[in-house]
């Protein structure tokens, strides 16, 4: 029943290792993204995508790399994490025509020691 | 360029008090404009959005918001505040739908966290 659901809940790790996070959707929406959040709540986008095409990209180190089989699925894979990849992850979809009303996900919280 | 600003980064009120949480905007594109909750430890619930409809909006949870373009404001009210409003609120704009060329990227405010007092 989980509109989009997120794996794995927690994931600690170390400096160094590669780790994904993976995001399914059952809404039927075309678009999926990434957010981070940071200890202090902030919350910005990383990446977009709209029927498995990247739309938005923003300046993130290319250690984060998207990757999206099908509409359903959008993974996050992070290479050589850092101390600074800390953070809560979010995964989000949409249906591409609500201007901004998208449903997120639980979260993936990664802690990098 | 698009930002959100939230004045006050806590706010706390009694049960039963009026809850008001401030959120002005920048942008350049007339906004989409929307009000997120987080309860802890969970994911972002959308409360209400303004998509150039009318200007004052009704959400979930008995929270409304109105539009104010000349004030470039999007404030969130509720008149009676429960316990279980305790929460971390975001305000975001976007540039609109995909559909319409827009990207439906959020840009955030950094959040306003609500607490309620027995």
């Amino acid at each position: 029943d989980t509109a989009v659901s997120q794996t794995p809940k927690y994931l600690v790790t170390q400096m160094g290792n590669d780790k994904s996070i993976k995001c399914e959707q059952n809404l039927g929406h075309d678009t999926m993204y990434w957010y981070k959040q940071d200890s202090k709540k902030f919350l910005k986008i990383m990446f977009s995508y709209n029927n498995k095409e990247l739309i938005i990209n923003e300046t993130v180190p290319n250690r984060f790399s998207p990757k999206s089989p099908d509409k359903a699925h959008l993974n996050l894979h992070i290479n050589s994490l850092e101390l600074g990849d800390s953070a809560v992850y979010f995964c989000a979809s949409s249906q591409g025509y609500g201007g901004g009303e998208q449903y997120f996900g639980p979260g993936t919280r990664l802690t990098v020691t | 360029a698009q930002s959100v600003t939230q004045l006050g980064s806590h706010v706390s009120v009694s049960e039963g008090a009026l809850v008001l949480l401030r959120c002005n905007y920048s942008s350049s594109v007339p906004p989409y404009l929307f009000w997120y909750v987080q309860y802890p430890n969970q994911g972002l619930q959308l409360l209400l959005k303004y998509t150039s409809a009318a200007t004052l909006v009704k959400g979930i949870n008995g929270f409304e918001a109105e539009f104010k373009k000349s004030e470039t404001s999007f404030h969130l009210t509720k008149p009676s505040a429960h316990m279980s409003d305790a929460a971390e609120y975001f305000c975001a704009v976007s540039d609109g739908p995909i559909t319409q060329g827009g990207s439906e990227k959020l840009v955030f405010g950094k959040g306003t966290k609500l607490t309620v007092n027995p």
